[in-house]
């Protein structure tokens, strides 16, 4: 069964410093990869995803992600975070047939001004 | 834009109530679901509906039951409210052979 790993439950890092949440899945089959994002008291936005082609995607807002099919990894990174970036942010693959997704445990970024 | 929208964001109930949690989007998807959300488990599937009057169980369907009678339309039923499913419960709708979901605003539901 497909499984979502987010290795960072809490993520804090000061303003205009680079982060990375990281994002790992299980399954061995072809996956298509998402990454959302919660703001306080609202639900889950996309934030950015992989269907296929270009291994690096981008957000509109300078998130990026990168697939890495051999490490089966997703990782979330960002080269300077502003306040504003304060959320939980959750990793989530497809898992096979269907149209479910399996969702990470949420890692939550906190920037400190 | 997609509008996903939840009948409560918050909703205090006691113990052995019935409760009906509503789910309305308004993109003519094909697909919804309920996931509850649990700090450190991130969101489990609960229930997952393809087209009207079809279902499929989730990941903890245990003490839940759904029901969809209309396209636009998702309820999700808890028929004898428990402390245990206690959470904040999300609504997403999707469209046939689309994987991207869109959310509701969610609720958050105390059973005391």
């Amino acid at each position: 069964a497909q499984s979502v790993t987010q290795l960072d439950s809490q993520v804090p890092v000061f303003e205009e410093a680079p982060v990375e949440l990281r994002c790992n899945y299980s399954s061995s089959v072809s996956v298509y990869l998402f990454w959302y994002v919660q703001y306080p008291n609202q639900g889950l936005q996309l934030l950015l995803k992989y269907l296929s082609g270009s291994t690096l995607v981008e957000s509109i807002n300078g998130f990026e992600a990168e697939f890495n099919k051999s490490q089966t990894s997703f990782h979330l990174r960002k080269p300077s975070v502003h306040i504003s970036d304060t959320a939980e942010y959750f990793c989530a693959a497809t898992r096979g047939a269907g149209n479910m997704l399996t969702f990470g445990g949420g890692t939550r970024l906190m920037v400190k001004p | 834009d997609v509008k996903v929208t939840q009948s409560s964001r918050y909703l205090v109930k006691r113990t052995g109530e019935k409760v009906f949690l509503e789910c309305v989007q308004d993109m003519d998807h094909e697909n919804m679901f309920w996931y509850r959300q649990d700090p450190g488990l991130g969101l489990r599937l609960i229930y997952f509906s393809y087209d009207v009057k079809m279902k499929e169980k989730g990941d903890i369907p245990e003490g839940y039951s759904v029901s969809r009678e209309k396209k636009e339309r998702f309820s999700l039923i808890l028929e004898s409210a428990s402390t245990n499913q206690t959470s904040m419960y999300l609504c997403a709708s999707s469209l046939a052979g689309i994987f991207t979901q869109y959310f509701g605003p969610g609720t958050r539901l105390t059973v005391l």
